[in-house]
């Protein structure tokens, strides 16, 4: 089946630092959404992307979908402790019903 | 207030029990789905229904059973063929089949089998 390779797996950074991950797939998409999760919890939808280039924001958060539609990115500006968790892409392509996720990057943010 | 309920949050069942996740929406949405999670992995598709009395196999169907008996409700049994089931179960509900809104999560169950 499709694969998303999502990185890093894992980042620790200091509050008010910026944040960037990525997701990268062997075959096109057409949508790419973007979800965090908080321990415990179910995803929570955070961006949806669905035209190739597109750039959206959702407050200090920022997605774009890939010229290629292989590949997406996700950028969180000046951290704060409550953006601790994990942050999942996903992805459909074609007439597809089901998403495909990545693995997620679990992001920690010290005072 | 609108929204995927799931329960119970926790379960703990005996190896070799039957067990059954509830999920129910009243968000009016046509599609339902359950996915696993386990620890450092993505969320991973067991069943799917687009519409009532309706359901497809996901990625990993085997050892699991669903019912679509009601638009708002969507049950996964975990059988005792399941080799692995202790993980993290989620429901998800979507309103269209194309690209009307996107999957909504449920809270979660976390199921441990001793």
């Amino acid at each position: 089946g499709q694969q998303l390779n999502q990185s890093p797996q894992s980042m620790f950074i200091q509050e008010g630092e910026d944040v960037s991950m990525n997701c990268t797939s062997s075959s096109i998409f057409n949508t790419w959404l973007w979800y965090k999760q908080e321990p415990g919890e179910g995803p929570v939808l955070l961006i949806a992307l669905y035209k190739a280039g597109e750039l959206t924001s959702n407050g200090r958060l920022t997605a774009q979908f890939g010229i290629t539609r292989k590949d997406s990115f996700l950028n969180i500006s000046a951290s704060i402790p409550s953006d601790v968790g994990i942050y999942f892409c996903a992805g459909r392509s074609g007439s597809a019903r089901q998403l495909t996720f990545g693995s997620g990057t679990q992001l920690t943010v010290l005072p | 207030d609108g929204g995927i309920t799931q329960s119970p949050k926790y379960l703990f069942r005996k190896e070799g029990q039957n067990v059954t996740l509830s999920c129910e929406q009243n968000l009016n949405h046509d599609a339902m789905y359950w996915y696993r999670q386990d620890p450092g992995q993505g969320l991973r598709l067991i069943y799917y229904s687009q519409i009532v009395n309706d359901f497809q196999k996901g990625d990993i169907a085997e050892g699991y059973s669903v019912s679509r008996e009601k638009k708002e409700s969507f049950p996964l049994t975990v059988t005792s063929a399941q080799k692995n089931p202790t993980a993290f179960y989620l429901c998800a509900s979507r309103k269209g089949h194309a690209v009307e809104g996107e999957q909504y999560f449920g809270p979660g169950t976390r199921l441990t089998v001793t």
